[in-house]
């Protein structure tokens, strides 16, 4: 079964620092890959997404993530953070072949921690 | 607000009561998920829907655990017997068509089981 593993449970990181989010997934067959942020009482929301094509993709809030099929990989990085990042990241992948692309499997989260 | 949409969002009861959430998708979406959140943890696969057909269930999902979708828009999660293992956080999203991944969350509803 497709999983993907979140290295980091937390990230502090102070206001306007780079900062980068670990993912790793176990595949050996082609895959999506996804970035959901949840912010304080809020729900998941996508944040991006990469299916095919173009190795760095780029998200919302100035979010970007890089598919490396070598390493098999899919850090989230962010040039300068805000203190509205802060929130819990996660990443994630569905079955593969199955065409439940939406059914995923989610990560154990990575706490961004964002201060002045 | 075109979102989706989880009622209640806080429920506390006693062990052994029985509780039933209810998710209302967005309109034009034909599938919706269920998932469970614990602390501390990533969202869980709980079940999901077709339009009215329950196409998977999630090995834990054990037979306390119902979900219906009746007329393929809304659905509800019934938990039976609730036991103090069952408090977490239950998710309901939903997609249109096949679009891979971008399912569209509810904010949760909350149970707590004393």
């Amino acid at each position: 079964a497709q999983s993907v593993t979140q290295l980091d449970s937390q990230v502090p990181v102070f206001e306007e620092a780079p900062v980068e989010l670990r993912c790793n997934y176990s595949s050996s067959v082609s895959v999506y890959l996804f970035w959901y942020v949840q912010y304080p009482n809020q729900g998941l929301q996508l944040l991006l997404k990469y299916l095919s094509g173009s190795t760095l993709v780029k998200g919302i809030n100035g979010f970007e993530a890089e598919f490396n099929k070598s390493q098999t990989s899919f850090h989230l990085r962010k040039p300068s953070v805000h203190i509205s990042d802060t929130a819990e990241y996660f990443c994630a992948v569905p079955p593969p072949n199955t065409g439940t692309a939406s059914k995923l499997t989610f990560g154990t989260g990575t706490r961004l921690q964002v201060t002045l | 607000d075109t979102g989706v949409s989880q009622d209640p969002r806080h429920k506390i009861t006693k062990r052994g009561q029985n509780v039933t959430f209810r998710c209302d998708p967005i309109s034009e979406h034909n599938r919706l998920y269920w998932y469970r959140q614990t602390l501390g943890q990533g969202p869980e696969f709980l079940t999901y829907f077709q339009n009215e057909a329950q196409l998977e269930k999630s090995r834990l999902l054990s037979d306390r655990f119902s979900a219906e979708r009746p007329k393929g828009s809304f659905s509800t999660l019934e938990i039976q017997r609730t036991e103090q293992g069952d408090s977490a956080m239950y998710l309901c999203a939903s997609v249109a068509g096949n679009t891979a991944g971008e399912l569209f969350f509810g904010e949760g509803s909350r149970l707590t089981v004393l």
